[in-house]
């Protein structure tokens, strides 16, 4: 199975900060189609994930540009600029390269 | 509007089976397949399977092989997940989530196994 193991955020971060959130995985997620197949979640606290990034880097529809994605095929990033209340909860990235499809443990983000 | 309505919230002995639902509207159901996501408590998120509604076709998290069943019904725009022979470890809330990309998840449905 691939393993996603994700980083820690220095919580609380400073509302207006930036945010930068560390995924990585045990095998690369670049296909030969070019595309890499990672995506990211968002949970709020009490609700359903929801869908910020995927193919690495396209933000999912209504999602704010504050959020962008980067990496390379094993190292991934997203970075949230201008951190704002509603940015709060745990970040999921998540693999769907082979089955079975991970996520990392999961990033949590407080605001100060 | 995408909206994936899940079954309501369970309380189950140890031993038993349960079966929860995941209605889909808003899209054509057998477009997209549904994966299924389980989540325990305090913990993150763990893949249990998928199910391609058109062609009646799954694939399960090795994990889970045995303990979770994945069915749709086309009439009813549908999907379904039993669960059987119920322990303490299966206490979790599960999702549902269509594709592409897990880009609208229901609200959960909390399974409680306790005598």
């Amino acid at each position: 199975d691939i393993v996603m193991t994700q980083g820690a955020l220095p919580n609380p971060v400073p509302s207006g900060e930036s945010a930068s959130i560390t995924c990585q995985s045990s095998k690369s997620l670049l296909h030969s189609n070019g595309k890499t197949y990672l995506n990211w979640y968002l949970q709020r606290p009490g609700q359903s994930p929801q869908l910020l990034i995927y193919w690495m880097s396209t933000r999912a529809s209504g999602v704010s540009d504050r959020f962008s994605g980067s990496g390379s095929g094993t190292d991934f990033t997203l970075k949230i600029s201008s951190v704002e209340a509603e940015d709060v909860g745990v970040y999921y990235c998540q693999q769907f390269l082979e089955y079975p499809r991970t996520f990392g443990g999961g990033t949590k983000l407080e605001l100060k | 509007e995408v909206k994936l309505q899940q079954s309501g919230d369970e309380l189950v002995r140890p031993g038993a089976s349960v079966k929860m639902s995941c209605k889909a509207s808003g899209y054509t159901f057998t477009d997209y397949a549904m994966h299924w996501v389980k989540q325990s408590p305090g913990q993150g998120l763990e893949w249990i399977g998928t199910i391609i509604p058109l062609i009646d076709t799954t694939s399960y998290n090795q994990k889970f092989k045995g303990k979770a069943t994945l069915t749709a019904d086309k009439s009813s725009n549908t999907a379904y997940m039993e669960l059987s022979r119920l322990t303490s470890e299966d206490s979790a809330v599960y999702y549902c989530a269509r594709s592409p990309h897990y880009s609208a998840w229901g609200q959960g449905a909390s399974v409680t196994v306790s005598s």
